[in-house]
């Protein structure tokens, strides 16, 4: 009962490199989203994707970008590595819970997070 | 747009004590809310969601919360904590695709 799978758990860049943290879930679900978080600061959604070859910019996008080819994967995306983007990376993946409605409104489930230093 | 605030960053609770987390939202309909738990080095855990009907809802490990409509809030309960439940506590609300929107927690210490 994999759930949504994150890799790597954790990982050091040096300012300027790039590196793409990987995201794959097995419950067939269609809306699947990256969230930051930072002490103090609870969770920043960073991109989120309703399904296969369709993603949106959440609150913080800045320096990252997603991909969406398969109902399964969505990696993120780091180019250019900053200390700024020093964090706890948490990938998610939810189903519809009313289809009348346009969006998910089921719980999230998480993978167990990514942690990022840049250095 | 719809916010969360949780007032309280720690809060510090003997063990068998009970419990109440506080959590206000600002949304423009009626939402869907939910509590999330997480424990150090591990990813967020579903305690209780609130979509309609009774008010009172019931979760894992023992929790419950009430939805006030009229103060816009969804506080969280248990009777008795135990020191197992010392973790991050997240107050949540969405109902659009764009996921859910989180407030900033609140660490819950137990005091043996």
């Amino acid at each position: 009962n994999a759930g949504v799978t994150q890799t790597p758990k954790f990982r050091i860049l040096k300012i300027g490199q790039s590196m793409t943290l990987q995201c794959t879930q097995d419950m067939n679900h269609n809306y699947m989203y990256w969230y930051r978080q930072d002490p103090g600061m609870g969770l920043k959604l960073i991109y989120y994707s309703v399904g296969a070859g369709i993603t949106d910019k959440g609150e913080v996008p800045n320096g990252y970008n997603v991909s969406r080819s398969t109902t399964e994967d969505f990696p993120l995306r780091l180019e250019l590595a900053a200390p700024s983007q020093t964090s706890v990376y948490f990938c998610a993946s939810s189903s519809p819970f009313n289809l009348e409605l346009s969006g998910p409104t089921g719980e999230l489930f998480f993978g167990e997070g990514s942690r990022l230093t840049v250095l | 747009a719809q916010s969360v605030t949780q007032p309280d960053i720690h809060i510090t609770v003997s063990e068998g004590a009970s419990l109440e987390l506080r959590c206000n939202y600002s949304y423009g309909a009626t939402p869907y809310l939910f509590w999330y738990v997480q424990s150090p080095g591990q990813g967020l855990q579903l305690l209780l969601k609130y979509f309609s009907g009774d008010t009172l809802v019931q979760g894992i490990k023992g929790f419950e919360a009430e939805f006030k409509r009229s103060q816009s809030s969804f506080n969280l309960r248990k009777p008795s904590v135990h020191w197992s439940d010392a973790a991050e506590y997240f107050c949540a609300v969405g109902v659009r695709a764009d996921g859910l929107t989180f407030g900033k927690g609140t660490h819950l210490i137990i005091q043996p």
